[in-house]
């Protein structure tokens, strides 16, 4: 089953939109991390935010924020002003305890096309 | 600093030839190192991970095998590759659990 559910599979917004990245995740575990990755076309991914469960605060980080709400299970990612440097795949990504080596477990990514 | 080397870039191999992709890290001791590949348009599906030397487990089925001879090295196999093992090849490594991934610039490997 499905852990990390990434409904939206591509966006397109023209630059200074703001665009949100929508990640819904499965766990019965209390303690969690919850991850989001940039993978731009060069293909190497870069890390953006790690969060665990017990952290429900919201994350600001320049044009970038995060909406984590446990109620809902969602992990949102927002890109506020969007730039055409930001056109990338965004994974986001589930690490459990009781799961395999504690790997992230990733969704099948968001394609975000940013238009000048 | 720590650095992730993965060779090569890019790969071409026919049809029921062997594969050999090698991953390093550098600048750590005794890393989780993790074999991820991505196929065309679909996310990142974990293959194998080890938590130590000779430590390897597989998560899916599959043509592969994977090593881990040193403590910084690991390196993906297969004996007679499929067309369907044609993909995106990354490696990663962390240090301890539940921690973000370190992935190194992976390999495209195309199976004709």
């Amino acid at each position: 089953a499905q852990k990390v559910t990434q409904a939206q599979t591509e966006i397109s917004v023209v630059e200074k939109e703001d665009v949100t990245l929508d990640c819904v995740y499965e766990t019965r575990d209390t303690t969690y991390y919850l991850f989001w990755y940039k993978q731009p076309p060069s293909g190497e991914l870069v890390f953006l935010i790690r969060r665990n469960s017990f952290d429900e605060q919201n994350e600001i980080s320049g044009r970038y924020s995060w909406n984590f709400q446990k109620s809902t299970s969602s992990f949102n990612f927002t890109i506020t002003a969007s730039q055409v440097v930001d056109s990338a795949v965004y994974f986001c990504a589930l690490s459990e305890g009781s799961n395999s080596g504690y790997a992230l477990n990733f969704g099948k990514g968001t394609s975000l096309l940013v238009t000048p | 600093s720590q650095t992730i080397h993965q060779w090569p870039a890019t790969l071409v191999q026919p049809v029921g030839s062997p594969l050999s992709l090698e991953c390093t890290v550098e600048g750590t001791s005794n890393p989780n190192l993790y074999w991820y590949r991505q196929a065309a348009g679909r996310g990142l599906q974990l293959l194998f991970y080890s938590v130590g030397i000779g430590q390897i487990s597989s998560e899916v089925p599959q043509n592969l095998s994977a090593s881990r001879p040193q403590d910084r090295q690991f390196i993906l196999s297969s004996k007679k590759l499929l067309l369907s093992d044609s993909g995106f090849y990354l490696c990663a490594w962390s240090v301890g659990f539940n921690e973000k991934l370190f992935f190194g610039s992976g390999t495209q490997l195309s199976v004709l």
